[in-house]
């Protein structure tokens, strides 16, 4: 089974740019699935961000598209996520999950990370 | 994007009693494939979701037979034939039939 484990800041300024990478470990991020991000603020249910494919190939929920960028970085076996101009609505655990499929069309998310609680506040 | 809603949105159940949980779709989850993208997820106290249902009724691996999933369209429904103690946590029905996929807002179970 494999592992895997967000990290980045736990606080970030309104207006400024939320980064997290995803570590993955006992899975190879360059076989042929997708990986994908999810938040869940506060007390709410879970939003489906967006995902990146080996190839680099990305999809953004069109809610967030303006200002996600979403990339992946083989020789790590990690994939990142920066989100610009958030405010407190951004504030969530995010959590990073695979996607068990080559496309998007359909699928589920197989595996997750524990999450990390990213608050947006001065 | 397609609204799944989810009702109740709380339950307190007594062990070994049964428990269902509906889960609403606004469009058909049925695929041009023949198959319907509508899964059930767990999220247990301090940890992340984890998949119990794919395609409306199929249990993944490992997930106890007192759990079924049932339904067709956009009306489905979560099962718990006899409660147990280790089945507290928030219930989750998604969608993925169309981007982006969407989850309901959760059913909150507790048991008795």
């Amino acid at each position: 089974q494999g592992h895997l484990q967000e990290s980045g800041p736990g606080l970030v300024k309104p207006s400024e740019t939320l980064s997290l990478t995803c570590s993955v470990s006992s899975y190879s991020i360059s076989s042929n699935f997708y990986w994908g991000w999810i938040r869940q603020p506060p007390g709410r249910g879970l939003e489906f961000i967006g995902a990146v494919y080996p190839t680099g190939s990305t999809y953004y929920n069109p809610s967030l598209t303006t200002r996600l960028s979403i990339s992946i970085h083989t020789s790590n076996n990690q994939f990142s996520l920066k989100l610009s101009s958030v405010t407190a609505a951004d504030t969530a655990v995010y959590y990073c999950a695979r996607v068990p499929m080559s496309f998007l069309s359909v699928g589920w998310f197989d595996t997750w990370g524990h999450g990390t609680l990213v608050t947006v506040s001065s | 994007d397609i609204v799944v809603t989810q009702t109740p949105l709380s339950l307190s159940v007594t062990p070994g009693q049964p428990a269902s949980i509906s889960c609403t779709s606004s469009q058909s989850l049925l695929h041009n494939d023949g198959k319907t993208y509508l899964y059930w997820y767990v999220q247990k106290p301090g940890q992340p979701p984890q998949a119990l249902i794919h395609e409306v009724s199929n249990r993944f691996s490992g997930v106890p037979d007192r759990f079924s999933g049932s339904g067709s369209g956009t009306d489905f429904t979560l099962k718990i034939s006899r409660a147990e103690a280790e089945d507290v946590g928030v219930y989750y029905c998604m969608q993925s039939v169309q981007l982006p996929w969407t989850f309901g807002q959760g059913t909150k179970v507790e048991i008795k």
